[in-house]
C-alpha cells in the first residue's frame, strides 16, 4: 500500500520569507500523481499544486513550487514571499494513475499534514 | 467556492443512531468521493462512485454505506454510530479519470 509521510508536524516562517514543507512517499508504481492541499481554519480542502510523475519538470503555481525527486520519492512544497493568508494545514497526497481513477483508483492517500504558521 | 455542496454543515447525534450526509458534486462532475478526517486517523478515503456505480472502496466500515443517485448527488449513510465516528466527513468530486478532485466544506459529525 502507498504511504505518504510528512515529517514536520508544524513549521513557522516570517511573513515575506520562504518556507519549504517536506513530503516523502512510498509506491511501487511508476506513473502517479502527487498533490499539495491546503486546509485553512475554514476547513475547506483547497488544491494548491499537482504534479504528474511522468513529467520531470517541477510544477509551479505563482508563489508555490515543488521539488519533485522521483528516485528519492520526495515531493517538497516551497512557498515564496509567505503571506498571512498562507497560514493553514498543508497536506501532501498521492494517487495512482489509471482508468478507474478520478484522482486515483483508491482515492487520494494523504500525509498527516504540516501546520504552517506565518509570523507577521 | 469549489462548487461541491455538502449538507448539513454540522450534525450532533447520539451513539447507536443513524445519520445521512448529502453531497452535490460540481456541475458536470461524474465522480464522487467520500473522505473521513479525524484526529486519530487523519484523512482517509472511504469510497468512490462514478456515474452511479461504485468504483473503489477504501477504509469504509460495514456500518457505513453510500450511493450515488441518477442526478449524481451522493449520500453517505452512517449507522450504529459510535463515539469514534465523530469526525469531519468530506465529499469531493471530479470530472472523471485523472482529473483533480474538488472538495466540499465537509460535514462535522459529533457523536455523544
Amino acid at each position: 500500500a502507498q504511504t505518504v509521510t510528512q515529517s514536520q508536524p508544524e513549521m513557522s516562517v516570517q511573513e515575506a520569507e520562504t518556507v519549504t514543507l517536506s513530503c516523502t512517499y512510498d509506491t511501487s508504481e511508476s506513473d502517479y500523481y502527487l498533490f499539495w492541499y491546503k486546509q485553512p481554519p475554514s476547513r475547506q480542502m483547497i488544491l494548491v499544486i499537482r504534479q504528474e510523475a511522468y513529467k520531470q519538470q517541477n510544477a509551479t503555481e505563482n508563489r508555490f513550487s515543488v521539488n519533485f525527486q522521483k528516485a528519492a520519492k520526495s515531493f517538497s512544497l516551497k512557498i515564496s514571499d509567505s503571506q498571512l493568508g498562507d497560514a493553514a494545514m498543508y497536506f501532501c497526497a498521492y494517487s495512482e494513475r489509471g482508468a478507474n481513477s478520478g484522482g486515483g483508483a483508491d482515492g487520494l492517500t494523504f500525509g498527516k499534514g504540516t501546520h504552517l504558521i506565518i509570523q507577521p | 467556492d469549489s462548487g461541491v455542496t455538502q449538507t448539513p454543515k454540522h450534525l450532533i447525534t447520539a451513539t447507536g443512531q443513524r445519520v445521512t450526509l448529502r453531497c452535490s458534486p460540481r456541475s458536470g462532475d461524474l465522480s464522487v468521493y467520500w473522505y473521513q478526517q479525524s484526529l486519530d486517523q487523519g484523512l482517509q478515503f472511504l469510497i468512490q462512485y462514478y456515474n452511479g456505480e461504485e468504483r473503489a472502496k477504501g477504509n469504509i466500515l460495514e456500518r457505513f454505506s453510500a450511493q450515488q443517485f441518477p442526478d449524481l448527488h451522493s449520500e453517505l449513510n452512517l449507522s450504529s454510530l459510535e463515539l469514534g465516528d465523530s469526525a469531519l466527513y468530506f465529499c469531493a468530486s471530479s470530472v472523471g479519470p485523472d482529473t483533480p478532485l474538488h472538495f466540499g466544506n465537509g460535514t462535522r459529525l459529533t457523536v455523544t
